[in-house]
């Protein structure tokens, strides 16, 4: 089974709607992240969580919110979709101290606002 | 903040050796990373190399590190087709817990 789980893996959706994606881990890890990745631009840092009552804004926040539910489960909401959040987004996990504070990254939601 | 530049595509023969450059902005890297993202699948770790090295070899896989013109390269001996991907390379300072990735190369390998 795979260490860090997203759903759902594809979504479309229309502009003004509210979506979330959910982002699950088994890796025991306190650190979690939401990335979101465009052509050419590389990854960008939305949000990120260093345990349970810790929440921190990254570069991109604007337009999104977070919910760290557990340690095991992150969740990225988008409160009114516009076109310009259409993007592949993924969660991370890390554990502090460990391997050069690797991060494990989950395979991705790719999302579609028309 | 730091900034993490590469270019954007390698084009490479199968077989061939392929070098993917990175440059960096903040002196106090501690930590510089590559990554590799297959298509359709999230970003994976290949190897890291910590500030204080100036090269690490792993099977196909060598890593150089100059610290003067924060300069980091990838380098996969005999390229397959299977290596076809976009690398990223990303660092991250003692100071702060998150690394900044830059924009990713995409290698693509041919016949």
């Amino acid at each position: 089974d795979a260490d860090v789980t997203q759903t759902p893996r594809n979504r479309i959706t229309k502009t003004g709607k509210r979506i979330m994606l959910e982002c699950s881990q088994t890796k025991g890890h306190d650190r979690m992240y939401w990335y979101r990745q465009d052509p050419g631009l590389g990854l960008r840092l939305i949000y990120y969580s260093f345990d349970v009552k810790d929440i921190n804004k990254g570069e991109i926040s604007d337009g999104y919110s977070v919910s760290r539910q557990a340690q095991a489960k992150f969740s990225l909401s988008l409160e009114s979709a516009i076109p310009n959040q259409t993007a592949l987004y993924f969660c991370a996990t890390s554990d502090f101290g460990g391997a050069g504070d690797t991060q494990y990254f989950g395979p991705g939601t790719r999302l579609t606002v028309l | 903040g730091e900034d993490v530049e590469q270019s954007l595509f390698l084009s490479v023969r199968e077989g061939d050796s392929s070098v993917i450059n990175c440059t960096y902005t903040d002196s106090s890297s501690t930590y510089l990373y590559w990554y590799k993202q297959e298509p359709g699948a999230g970003l994976q770790l290949l190897t890291y190399i910590f500030s204080n090295m100036d090269m690490k070899q792993d099977q196909r896989l060598t890593v150089l590190l100059n610290k003067k013109d924060k300069h980091l390269s990838l380098r996969i001996a005999d390229t397959q087709t299977g290596d076809s991907a976009i690398y990223f390379c990303a660092g991250r300072s003692g100071g702060s817990y998150i690394p900044t990735f830059g924009r990713g190369t995409s290698l693509i390998v041919h016949p």
